[in-house]
């Protein structure tokens, strides 16, 4: 079985570009997050899609956005990047909200 | 103060000592994770648990719901087992996954 893939691995963009961002999770599963990985603030939350429904929202600004499409693939968009935007950009798929995570290895941006 | 504390932050050990991560928080969940973390980035998560206790071969995890703590054991440590250790909280309400700092896991030969 696939695990969650996550695509590209690597972008570089520079401040005030957009970029969007692809994660296809392991057949099945209907939930779809979103996570930013930096040294200085570590995980943090962005959204969670379920069923093409936006469930849950952290604490970002409006420039963060997804989507999920009906195969359950989810994109995730952030427009006018900033510096602070650089970061490991990670998905994760479940069945249910009481199962375990699978995560993806990941999207690493750089806003040069 | 964050609403998930973990200790402690950096861990050395000997390989086949007994290791302990603590997590400690100050919502109200639903359930908490145990992530491992190794170089390089991905992510494997290690347990979900909302009560008692739970076993994966050396890895034990456990929650106290009442004191709002939850432990990460390993026996037999592996060098293998070197890795940053997450604990995350599923907010109640919420629904939205609440993470500690880390605790970063470093096993010697």
């Amino acid at each position: 079985k696939a695990g969650v893939t996550q695509t590209p691995r690597y972008l570089i963009k520079t401040r005030g570009q957009q970029v969007t961002l692809s994660c296809s999770p392991i057949s099945g599963h209907r939930s779809v997050s979103w996570y930013q990985q930096t040294p200085g603030q570590g995980l943090q939350f962005l959204f969670e899609y379920f069923s093409e429904t936006q469930r849950n929202k952290g604490n970002f600004p409006g420039r963060f956005s997804g989507r999920q499409f009906s195969n359950s693939r989810s994109e995730m968009n952030v427009s006018t990047l900033e510096l602070g935007d650089s970061a490991l950009y990670l998905c994760a798929s479940r069945r249910a909200t009481n199962e375990k995570l699978f995560f993806g290895s990941g999207t690493q941006l750089s806003v040069l | 103060k964050n609403e998930v504390e973990q200790s402690p932050q950096n861990l050395t050990a000997q390989e086949g000592e007994f290791i302990t991560i603590n997590c400690s928080y100050s919502v109200g969940i639903s359930a908490l994770h145990w992530l491992q973390q190794h170089p390089g980035g991905g992510i494997v998560s290690l347990f979900m648990l909302s009560s008692g206790k739970k076993k994966h071969g050396r890895l034990i995890a456990t929650i106290n719901i009442q004191e709002k703590h939850s432990s990460l054991h390993i026996t037999a440590s592996h060098p293998r087992d070197s890795a940053v250790y997450i604990c995350a909280v599923l907010v109640g309400g919420a629904q939205k996954l609440v993470f500690g700092q880390g605790t970063r896991l470093t096993i010697n030969p």
